[in-house]
């Protein structure tokens, strides 16, 4: 059985803040992907990143920086110089097998105060 | 880049009806799933559909759901008689292949059951 787990369902930050949104994930494969999307408040699912159980090198992409860790099952996501566009729900997100079957947290609301 | 399209974006229905909530997946794309969140909470798998049949479905997805792709472009989900519990937003998705690859979301069809 996979399973995520967003302890922190809601954050406030002031903008300029930097903020972390933990995920820590249970599964017994041992290949699988673990992905973050987020949903503004339109309601739509934006794909923000992906990656691989053999690939543990942190990711940066402008303001956003992923830390994975094998060791502790984590997968956690930084705003850096958080801005209000980027308040919105943020899922953090499992899967493994052949059919893609995803297994989301329950969700991270970020509201960034201007 | 290409899209998942859903229509309509918003449907309502009475209690008992029959809807159809319509998706068109990446053109090249085998595989295709529905999702659906409940409002304020997580997005929870209904069904994976590939080389035209089911590949995998969750609970959730009952008697009452059927899905379908009749020709060759559209992929569509059936909820035959409608509950008010089916109140939710419904995320059709797909993949060009099973692996190395992340689900490319829909917008979204926010169904209202009154």
């Amino acid at each position: 059985a996979q399973k995520v787990t967003q302890a922190q369902t809601e954050i406030s930050v002031v903008e300029k803040e930097d903020v972390t949104l933990d995920c820590v994930y249970e599964t017994r494969d041992t290949t699988y992907y673990l992905f973050w999307y987020k949903q503004p408040p339109s309601g739509e699912l934006v794909f923000l990143i992906r990656r691989n159980s053999f690939d543990e090198q942190n990711e940066i992409s402008g303001r956003y920086s992923w830390n994975f860790q094998k060791s502790t099952s984590s997968f956690n996501f930084t705003i850096t110089a958080s801005q209000v566009v980027d308040s919105a729900v943020y899922f953090c997100a499992l899967t493994s097998g052949g059919y893609q079957k995803v297994t989301f947290g329950i969700g991270t609301k970020l509201q960034v105060i201007p | 880049e290409p899209e998942v399209t859903q229509t309509p974006s918003h449907q309502v229905t009475q209690m008992g009806q029959e809807v159809i909530l319509r998706c068109v997946p990446i053109s090249n794309h085998l595989y295709f799933y529905w999702y659906r969140q409940i409002l304020g909470q997580k997005v929870e798998f209904l069904v994976s559909f590939y080389n035209n049949e089911i590949s995998e479905k969750s609970e959730i997805f009952d008697d009452q759901f059927s899905v379908e792709r009749p020709d060759g472009s559209n992929f569509t989900l059936k909820i035959r008689s409608t509950k008010l519990e089916d109140s939710a937003m419904y995320f059709c998705a797909s993949l060009r292949q099973a692996k190395n690859s992340p689900l490319h979301f829909g917008n979204g069809t926010r169904l209202t059951v009154t």
